[in-house]
């Protein structure tokens, strides 16, 4: 059966450098999000992409975030100068219909 | 805004002990219904959906029934096991111009021999 699949699995980084997150979404989907997790917290909404364009982000997905689809398999999330507060768990998912989301396993992002 | 309310946890319960718990959401339109599991160190796996009133999803022995006059999807399952400690979310999708899901608190389960 098809699957989300995101790497890394566990990414560390230092406050203020700039990490990409990576997600293959299931192949003949057309809908693409990022989700996250801070530890012991609810699952929160990022951002909705669909036809090459953000289609709603949330008041978290500010400027030091972005999303590309630099080809026809991957969906990146980019955090351009990392903060404390961003280390979390970060969920891609896909839906062929803007319906059931599929989500893939996750990064932990860990901020020191 | 659209919402969901679910039932705090943590939920212990015995092996094979009935298992509810409950999920309402804001009655703004008619969204999709969902549940999604968390089982330890892993991600978020659909568990069953609903899409319209009265529908009932069921998956792995849960179920749950899109109870649009209460607008509750609560979970249920007959008897628990071990392997079902998890986290539960209630996940409902809006099918407005915007397909976000919006999640619940999570339930924690844990279920004891």
């Amino acid at each position: 059966e098809p699957e989300v699949t995101q790497t890394p699995s566990h990414q560390v980084t230092q406050m203020g450098q700039e990490v990409i997150l990576r997600c293959v979404p299931i192949s003949n989907h057309l809908y693409f999000y990022w989700y996250r997790q801070i530890l012991g917290q609810k699952v929160e909404f990022l951002v909705s992409f669909y036809n090459n364009e953000i289609s709603e982000k949330s008041e978290i997905f500010d400027d030091q975030f972005s999303v590309e689809r630099p080809d026809g398999s991957n969906f990146t999330l980019k955090i351009r100068s990392t903060k404390l507060e961003d280390s979390a768990m970060y969920f891609c998912a896909s839906s062929p219909k803007a319906d059931t989301q599929y989500f893939g396993p996750g990064t932990r992002l860990t901020v020191l | 805004g659209n919402s969901v309310t679910q039932m705090e946890g943590p939920v212990t319960l015995s092996e094979e002990a009935f298992l509810t718990i409950n999920c309402t959401y804001t009655a703004t339109g008619y969204p999709s219904l969902f549940w999604y599991v968390q089982y330890p160190g892993e991600g978020l796996q659909l568990l069953l959906k609903a899409t319209k009133a009265d529908d009932k999803g069921s998956n792995k022995g849960f179920e749950a029934t899109y109870r649009k006059e209460t607008t509750s999807f609560h979970l249920e399952k007959g008897s628990v096991q071990v392997s079902d400690s998890a986290v539960y979310f209630c996940a409902p999708i809006w099918m407005t111009s915007y397909d976000k899901v919006i999640f619940g608190p999570g339930t924690s389960l844990s279920v004891i021999p």
